[in-house]
């Protein structure tokens, strides 16, 4: 069975233009969450999908992170446009619709914001 | 709301020492806890996970984390380190079904294993 996958592994940008991010969850699994992790800090989450609806979205930092998942699938997190504070990695994670359920996590995208 | 604290951004140990990572948590519902591991340049990979039913949970790799209710913790150990075992290591609660389904995290441990 594949695991969560993420596109791209690396990007690098300059201030003010956009990048977006793509994650593909673990078929059959409808939760998806994303999570950012700044240099130094800790993990923290942005948002949550239950299939294409938005369940939770009180981490995301500010109205320039768009977070789409069409038709209950993949996922999209752009960014536009990028600041300095953005850069970081930046995780998707999936899991079935049980308590306690184990989230797994994609490779993450590991942004870097000039 | 939840939180998790790890003690030790940095712990180091020799090969064959016992592996000793803390974490302790807070939550207003009884929580679901987990530890992930990142191993250089990957993605987070589970060790193990508490969901309430025994408190002794034993993971992958050798690992396992004790719940206690009463200090609300859930330490890693590890009886006998291996250079392999050279990765950071996360503490993470949820306490779905309560309110917030999503995963918070510790700030992470950087264990080194030295030869």
């Amino acid at each position: 069975e594949a695991g969560v996958t993420q596109f791209p592994s690396h990007s690098v940008i300059e201030k003010g233009q956009t990048v977006t991010l793509r994650c593909d969850p673990i078929s059959g699994h409808d939760n998806l969450y994303w999570y950012r992790r700044v240099m130094g800090k800790e993990i923290k989450f942005l948002l949550h999908f239950v299939k294409e609806s938005k369940q939770d979205e009180s981490g995301m930092p500010n109205n320039r992170f768009l977070a789409e998942r069409t038709g209950g699938t993949y996922s999209t997190l752009k960014v536009q446009p990028a600041e300095l504070e953005d850069s970081g990695v930046y995780f998707c994670a999936s899991s079935q619709m049980r308590a306690g359920e184990t989230q797994y996590f994609g490779p993450g995208t590991r942004l870097l914001v000039l | 709301a939840q939180s998790v604290t790890q003690l030790g951004s940095h712990v180091s140990v020799s090969e064959g020492a016992l592996v000793l990572l803390r974490c302790n948590y807070s939550s207003s519902v009884p929580p679901y806890l987990f530890w992930y591991v990142q191993y250089p340049n990957q993605g987070l990979q589970l060790l193990l996970k508490y969901t309430s039913a025994a408190t002794l949970v034993k993971g992958i790799n050798g690992f396992e984390a004790e719940f206690k209710k009463s200090e609300t913790s859930f330490h890693l150990t590890k009886p006998s380190a291996h250079m392999s075992d050279a990765a950071e290591y996360f503490c993470a609660v949820s306490d779905w079904p309560g309110s917030a389904r999503q995963l918070t995290f510790g700030s992470g441990t950087q264990l080194t294993v030295l030869p």
